[in-house]
């Protein structure tokens, strides 16, 4: 166990609704990012937020917004949902090493079905 | 730009048999490359990584990889399979500035057949 909760596991969704999910971060750990792994392929960067600030950035739509809180928990928002929205999605966590690298902690992840 | 390839997306093995996942990398810097695994609606598993120290890495479960700069590969190897091992294994580079993001490759399926 890595000590990343995510919540909820399981959502189903419809076509242009909006979906908040859930990610507590590991304790000590400032940094978190969202990965959209579709089904069959990698998980795919979406964005990072370092200390309640957007840290980078991938190639997905502005309908994909994140939150980072004090506690540096996190929501990533998603609105206006399409059908190919449909995945896992990942959070993970991490936090300096001293060397520059950062290892990631990753969540169970939640999977949203949208129909 | 970073990226890895796998070059395998389906890998079968009988238990008891070598394990070989392959993986190259693009890399401009000396990079940092990990391989997770995934089993069937579970999150990811971090097997090994490795970070510009030894370049055989030992990681969990008896699986290990070696880095190859020359070859720019990171393959991963197990002596012996077993049927725990069935899974999908995803080989990943570390963005060496900035967000140091994950680059995941695209998976390989292992299948370990009694």
């Amino acid at each position: 166990e890595t000590g990343v909760t995510q919540s909820p596991t399981h959502l189903i969704k419809t076509r242009g609704q909006q979906v908040t999910l859930r990610c507590s971060s590991q304790s000590g750990h400032n940094t978190v990012s969202w990965y959209q792994q579709a089904l069959g392929q990698g998980p795919q960067f979406i964005f990072q937020y370092y200390r309640e600030e957007e840290n980078g950035r991938g190639n997905f739509p502005p309908r994909f917004s994140g939150l980072q809180f004090p506690n540096y928990s996190s929501e990533l928002n998603v609105n206006a949902l399409e059908l190919d929205d449909s995945a896992l999605y990942l959070c993970a966590s991490s936090a300096p090493t001293g060397n520059g690298n950062y290892e990631q902690y990753f969540g169970p992840g939640t999977r949203l079905t949208v129909t | 730009a970073q990226s890895v390839t796998q070059l395998d997306s389906h890998v079968s093995v009988s238990e008891g048999t070598p394990v070989l996942l392959r993986c190259n990398y693009s890399s401009s810097y000396s990079p940092s490359l990990f391989w997770y695994v995934q089993h069937p609606n579970k999150g990811l598993q971090l097997l090994l990584k490795y970070t510009s120290a030894a370049t055989l890495v030992k990681g969990i479960n008896g699986f290990e990889a070696e880095f190859k700069k020359s070859e720019t590969s990171f393959h991963l190897t197990k002596p012996s399979a077993h049927m725990s091992d069935a899974a999908e294994y995803f080989c990943v580079v570390s963005e060496s500035s900035g967000t140091y993001k994950y680059i995941f490759g695209t998976g390989t399926r292992l299948k370990v057949l009694a």
